[in-house]
């Protein structure tokens, strides 16, 4: 059975700074890893989606990877802002079944 | 541009008592999904459909039913309300499998509680 862990589970930094967030999996046998942003009382929204052929993934200042052999990912943010506060959570897909971990709850202070 | 539209926001029900979530996109979008999210967790598949007429169960689809009579539209329904449904729903769509190729599309959730 997948199952997907995210740590930390909270962070806190100041404005300005770089951050990275981790996740990771139990079964490498993935189709492809996504993470989503989510904002208190909102739906979901999809930051980068990296297949599993893939090793990472770039957006902006959000900057993805992908180790699908160690079962890790992790999601870079560069010169954080206080309008990156939100819960982060990754995904991995295969076979019709999405797993999901709890996510990070990411604070930027100005 | 309503993407996913999730109905109602939110809702109270009393134990035994049965409702419907309505989830609706405009995107023509194939493949529809409906979560639960409870408080610290990650989302949690119940139910999927890859095209009208087809559904099938994911991980957690107990207390639960769906239909997809059109592409458009995915409702769920719980038929004997219970506490552990207390949740957050969220219908998704997306154009391809699991967002394989085009990622997963949200509604904003129902909050449901069941006292």
């Amino acid at each position: 059975k997948q199952e997907v862990t995210q740590i930390p589970a909270a962070l806190s930094v100041p404005e300005g700074e770089n951050l990275v967030l981790n996740c990771s999996f139990t079964d490498s046998a993935i189709y492809n890893l996504q993470w989503f942003r989510q904002d208190p009382g909102k739906g979901l929204t999809s930051l980068l989606l990296i297949q599993s052929s893939q090793r990472e993934q770039t957006s902006g200042r959000l900057n993805a990877s992908l180790d699908k052999s160690s079962g890790r990912s992790t999601l870079y943010i560069a010169a954080s802002q206080p309008g990156d506060s939100a819960t982060y959570l990754c995904a991995v897909y295969n076979n019709n079944d999405m797993r999901f971990g709890a996510g990070t709850r990411l604070t930027v202070k100005p | 541009n309503a993407g996913v539209t999730q109905t109602p926001k939110f809702r109270i029900l009393k134990i035994g008592q049965s409702m419907t979530l309505q989830c609706a996109q405009d995107m023509n979008h194939n493949y529809m999904y409906w979560y639960r999210q409870d408080p610290g967790m990650g989302l949690k598949l119940i139910y999927y459909s890859v095209g009208a007429g087809i559904t099938d169960k994911g991980e957690v689809p107990n207390g639960y039913n769906v239909s997809r009579s059109t592409t458009e539209d995915f409702p769920l329904r719980l038929e004997l309300a219970a506490p552990s449904q207390t949740s957050v729903y969220f219908c998704a769509s997306s154009y391809s499998p699991g967002g394989s190729n085009q990622p997963q599309h949200f509604g904003d959730g129902t909050r449901l509680s069941i006292l």
